[in-house]
């Protein structure tokens, strides 16, 4: 299962409300996750089930699908947001991620 | 609280072997699925192996090169990668518990390179 992201790069200001999409290949129903990975660090899980958001995740970060299609959306987007965001489908092995998207404050 | 220590990341040759192992605690080993991921510098991430109780996968770029292994009494996850190539330089990640990653060690680089 291929999965493909876009944008590539966004760059937004601190309030906006920010939209990634991840597009799966092929039917993944809701077997889908979402991380952060700030620069230099570790990747940290912020949604799994395509909208459940997991625990100690800010509640700005929600989840939604329609179809193959899957959006991460950052209602009100913070500094500390400054980072890159990977889909990843676990529906079948291989568990594939999505190319991310690198998300910056103008 | 959930703890996974990665290590045995070093320089190597291509066409050599490494041993890279996870130390786990805080949840139950023998039930969690466990997964490797890596990524390159500069790159995305990429999933590279997953063993549970009932099943073991691999990336199409490493199956028959790397073995993926556990040893329950010590808790430690093992990722043997045999034939390294220059592509295979990355940070490697413990990740689990399941089929997506809640808990992630810190990464241990792998330099392939002559």
């Amino acid at each position: 299962i291929q999965m493909t992201q876009s944008p590539s790069s966004l760059s937004a200001s601190v309030g906006d409300r920010v939209t990634i999409t991840c597009r799966a290949s092929q039917a993944i129903n809701t077997y889908l996750a979402w991380y952060q990975q700030r620069p230099g660090q570790v990747p940290k899980l912020l949604l799994y089930a395509a909208s459940t958001l997991h625990s100690g995740a800010p509640s700005r970060f929600s989840g939604s699908k329609s179809g193959t299609d899957f959006t991460l959306t950052i209602s009100g987007l913070q500094p500390e947001d400054v980072a890159s965001y990977y889909c990843q489908q676990y529906s079948s092995a291989p568990f594939t991620f999505g190319p991310g998207t690198r998300v910056d404050v103008k | 609280e959930v703890q996974l220590v990665d290590s045995g990341g070093a320089f190597v040759q291509p066409g050599g072997s490494l041993r890279l192992s996870c130390e786990a605690s805080g949840f139950t080993f023998a039930t969690s699925g466990m997964s490797w991921v890596r990524q390159a510098p500069g790159k995305g991430l990429e999933w590279v192996s997953y063993i549970s109780s009932s099943a073991i996968y691999y990336a199409d770029s490493v199956r028959g090169r790397f073995t993926i292994s556990r040893d329950m009494a010590k808790r430690s996850l093992f990722l043997q990668m045999d034939s390294l190539r220059v592509e295979d330089t990355a940070v490697y990640y413990c990740a689990g518990t399941g089929r997506f990653f809640q808990d992630w060690g810190r990464g241990t680089l792998v330099t392939v390179s002559s």
